[in-house]
């Protein structure tokens, strides 16, 4: 069975600040990774995936993510914030199986402040 | 622009009166979710439709029931809501054209509100 830990509920971090939010996964199986952002009131939009190859991941919105396979991590970043990145996110794991289930994280709300 | 869409956004209903979601899609894609999302919670599904294949979780409450009548609509029927109902309902789409760990696509939601 594959779970995922986010390290932090809540990341208060100042505008254009730099930020890192944290994903640890756990699986015995090989996995795909993703973080999704929840606006609120919205659906969740994807971010980012890693589905293979290079280890470090560029999304939309000026993130990024870096697969450590030997810590289990997939922490995502950003250089400079903005107000408009506060937001729920949620880190994700997918099996390599047909189905495609998502395992979400707990979330982190991250609030960006002026 | 191709979407999903959730209807109707906010939906209060009484407790025990049974109560339907919709969504739909203009994506054309072959399987569909549905995930519940509490309040600070991440979203848990509860079952998905693999075409017209059933595949329901198997802690998913026998109080959810769902029905696909073609590729573009999906119902989430909860037959006797309670209290504990109350979330966020989360419809999402994936194409088969890609692998299995393909995107996600997420309507806005529909919020339940159980009196």
């Amino acid at each position: 069975a594959q779970s995922v830990t986010q390290l932090d509920s809540q990341v208060p971090v100042f505008e254009e600040a730099p930020v890192e939010l944290r994903c640890n996964y756990s699986s015995s199986v090989s996995v795909y990774l993703f973080w999704y952002v929840q606006y609120p009131n919205q659906g969740l939009q994807l971010l980012l995936k890693y589905l293979s190859g290079s280890t470090l991941v560029k999304g939309i919105n000026g993130f990024e993510a870096e697969f450590n396979k030997s810590q289990t991590s997939f922490h995502l970043r950003k250089p400079s914030v903005h107000i408009s990145d506060t937001a729920e996110y949620f880190c994700a794991v997918s099996a390599s199986s047909n189905t495609g289930k998502l395992i979400f994280g707990q979330g982190t709300t991250l609030q960006v402040k002026p | 622009d191709a979407m999903v869409i959730q209807n109707p956004r906010y939906q209060v209903t009484q407790f025990g009166k049974p109560v339907t979601l919709s969504c739909s899609q203009t994506l054309n894609h072959n399987v569909m979710y549905w995930y519940q999302q509490k309040s600070s919670q991440a979203p848990k599904l509860l079952f998905h439709y693999y075409d017209k294949d059933f595949n329901n979780e198997a802690d998913t409450p026998d109080n959810f029931q769902s029905r696909r009548p073609n590729t573009s609509f999906c119902f989430l029927d909860i037959r006797s809501p309670g209290l504990g109902d109350a979330a966020m309902y989360l419809c999402a789409t994936r194409g088969l054209a890609g692998p299995p760990y393909d995107e996600q696509f997420f309507g806005p939601g529909t919020r339940l509100t159980v009196l």
